[in-house]
């Protein structure tokens, strides 16, 4: 197995504080997703990075910030929580080369509430 | 832009019984396409892919083949065990700055003994 971590496993929050959620690799890859997964949507991409300090959005990004500043860590932070971001979160990591593209390994998940 | 559909479910079969569960897809370029399987309370594990038109995955006595001309990816298996019980969740991916992955909806399999 990939050597993926992320913490806390579970959350409750309230509405309006903030939280971060942490993603923890030992495998020294590139590329870094964090993905949202809820019923019927299957899994959504929220931001990715693709090197240190490199990131982007993804298709669901409102909401969401997040930094890598080594590495082996991709932080994901919601400012400011809503219930609308109660899901279960999962990180993946990949690594390219030429032209095919590389398998995604994925965490196992940080499942928040917000109340 | 790039879409995945998978077939509803939840599908319901018997020990041994034959699986089928659709995929087709809807992308820009020539994407790579990926099926994944989560037991629960687990994370997304890859079970197959393929990278090129008529291309066949396997793993685990799952199989899928990538057909261009139906833009489709549909995953089979001849005889389910009731350890394959889990979602499904097809996936694609084309060619970019770091090639994300657009899933489908997900399928729950349930394999009863």
């Amino acid at each position: 197995d990939a050597g993926i971590t992320q913490s806390p496993r579970h959350k409750v929050t309230e509405t309006g504080t903030p939280v971060t959620l942490r993603c923890h690799q030992t495998e020294n890859h590139r590329y870094m997703y964090w993905y949202r997964q809820d019923p019927g949507h299957g899994l959504r991409l929220i931001h990715y990075s693709y090197g240190v300090k490199d990131t982007d959005k993804g298709e669901v990004s409102d909401g969401y910030s997040v930094s890598r500043s080594k590495t082996e860590d991709f932080l994901l932070t919601l400012e400011s929580a809503t219930s609308s971001q109660t899901s279960v979160y999962f990180c993946a990591i990949s690594e390219a080369s030429g032209g095919i593209q590389e398998t995604q390994y994925f965490g196992p998940g940080t499942r928040l509430l917000v109340l | 832009g790039d879409s995945v559909t998978q077939m509803e479910g939840p599908v319901t079969l018997s020990e041994e019984a034959f699986l089928t569960i659709n995929c087709t897809y809807t992308a820009t370029g020539y994407p790579s396409l990926f099926w994944y399987v989560q037991y629960p309370g687990e994370g997304l594990q890859l079970l197959l892919k393929a990278t090129k038109a008529d291309d066949k995955g396997s793993n685990k006595g799952f199989e899928a083949t990538y057909r261009k001309e139906t833009t489709s990816f549909h995953l089979e298996k001849g005889s389910v065990q009731v350890s394959d019980s889990a979602v499904y969740f097809c996936a694609l991916s084309v060619a970019g700055s770091a090639r994300q992955l657009t899933f489908g909806s997900g399928t729950q399999l349930t394999v009863l003994p």
